[in-house]
């Protein structure tokens, strides 16, 4: 099955500095990677998603980056703000599968 | 609130007892998702549901672990004999998919169990 790994698993930033977190996935037909935010007790909200036809996608403050050559993307958070301080996990979903594989999660912290 | 719910949101249980989990989906949504969440650790898919259709289960839901979706609505999760190992978040999700592929996934809030 599908193997997604996340790193860092711990991420702390100074406020307005960049956060970058990192996924990498095993199975090249996965072709929908979700991006979701968890606050401490709170359920996962999704921030952001990508699908396999397209290699960037922005948000506002957010981006994810795809590169399924090399099976890894990646979540771009800019000018970070207090708020932004949360566990973030990827996910990777199988075609017509509908199920989602999740990292393990990077918790991440801005400094004010 | 419209969204995803979910009770109850908290249960402390004795080893060797049931517990009974209900989630009640975004109405629209035909899919019903379990996940089961550890400290530190992301989601991992349990089942789903295809309207009232149980399509998939995974290898980490024993013969102790069943789950229903009777009416294509509700779904209630069901661990009997517990053992403390059960204990964690467990997560429902729902979404809509007109067709095949892949969809978003919407959260509720989770049941916290704690198996004594």
């Amino acid at each position: 099955g599908e193997n997604v790994e996340q790193h860092p698993s711990t991420l702390s930033v100074q406020e307005g500095d960049s956060a970058v977190i990192k996924c990498t996935y095993s199975d090249s037909a996965s072709n929908y990677f979700p991006w979701y935010k968890q606050e401490l007790g709170k359920r996962p909200q999704l921030i952001i998603d990508i699908r396999s036809n397209v290699g960037e996608k922005k948000d506002q403050r957010i981006a994810v980056t795809l590169n399924k050559t090399a099976k890894h993307f990646s979540l771009h958070i800019t000018e970070t703000q207090p708020e932004d301080s949360a566990v973030y996990f990827c996910a990777a979903s199988i075609y017509n599968f509908n199920k989602f594989y999740f990292g393990s999660g990077t918790k991440l912290n801005v400094k004010p | 609130d419209t969204g995803v719910s979910q009770n109850p949101r908290h249960k402390i249980t004795k080893r060797g007892q049931n517990v009974t989990f209900r989630c009640d989906p975004i109405s629209e949504h035909n899919r019903l998702y379990w996940y089961r969440q550890t400290l530190g650790q992301g989601p991992e898919f349990l089942t789903y549901f295809q309207n009232e259709a149980q399509l998939e289960k995974s290898r980490l839901l024993s013969d102790r672990f069943s789950a229903e979706r009777p009416k294509g609505s509700f779904s209630t999760l069901e661990i009997q004999r517990t053992e403390q190992g059960d204990s964690a978040m467990y997560l429902c999700a729902s979404s809509f998919t007109p067709g095949a592929g892949e969809e978003t996934q919407y959260f509720g809030p989770g049941t916290r169990l704690l198996v004594l």
